[in-house]
């Protein structure tokens, strides 16, 4: 069974950092794509960054380059999203999600998500 | 590239057909998923490339268009149906989804 687990999310002022993870198993991490997703209310689905296998291709959304970076590490099963500068705009729930390829398409599974506030 | 749903919001009864509509701002060809999404729970891939079902889709979903009209029918909605269904598009980078088209009981 696949399963993604996604931690890492909570409160932090604007302009501050975190770091987000995701643990996976059920399937071997290193043939396939991985993607951060967020969701809010008001704007619904938002791809935010996408790495394909092997780190060859890597992805942003406008709204997060420059200030987000995507990573994953196959030896341990992991991705990662480290945020850098952040605005209350990204304030959202973070889902983990696997490609059904190994470059950068669509997705296949979902983890549960983590929430992220940013709020002074 | 911009995907826009519609109708915003489908209300139906149990039993009926539902129609789906998603349009790209641009020609995607056939580089397109449906995901459906209750309450509390993640998304879910019901469709990719149109018209494919993921695994585990039953038959009465269906996708179909090519292009910048894409269409997600359900033939007879069953009580689990009532969700919402995002478009996403991955011709190009980045990937977009539309904006949700929430499927109701009547």
């Amino acid at each position: 069974e696949v399963q993604l687990v996604e931690s890492g999310g909570g409160l932090v002022q604007p302009g501050k950092s975190l770091r987000l993870s995701c643990a996976v198993s059920g399937f071997k991490f290193d043939d396939y794509a991985m993607h951060w997703v967020r969701q809010t209310p008001g704007k619904g689905l938002e791809w935010v960054a996408g790495v394909s296998w092997n780190s060859g291709n890597i992805g942003y959304a406008e709204s997060v380059r420059g200030r987000f970076t995507i990573s994953r590490d196959n030896a341990e099963n992991s991705l990662y999203l480290e945020m850098n500068s952040l605005r209350d705009e990204d304030t959202a729930l973070y889902y983990c999600a696997k490609d059904q390829s190994d470059t950068i398409l669509w997705f296949d599974n979902w983890g549960q998500g983590t929430v992220v506030t940013v709020s002074s | 590239i911009m995907v826009t749903q519609s109708p915003a919001t489908l209300s139906l009864s149990p039993g009926e057909r539902a129609t789906l509509s998603c349009r790209a701002s641009l020609t995607i060809s056939s580089n397109l998923a449906w995901y459906q999404q209750k309450p509390g729970q993640a998304p879910r891939l019901l469709i990719y490339e149109a018209s494919t079902r993921a695994t585990g889709i039953p038959a009465r979903f269906r996708g179909s268009g090519s292009g910048t009209e894409f269409t997600l029918t359900i033939s007879s909605l069953q009580s689990e149906d009532f969700a919402v269904y995002f478009c996403q598009q991955y011709n190009t980078w980045p990937l977009t989804f539309g904006q949700g088209t929430k499927v109701e009981i009547k």
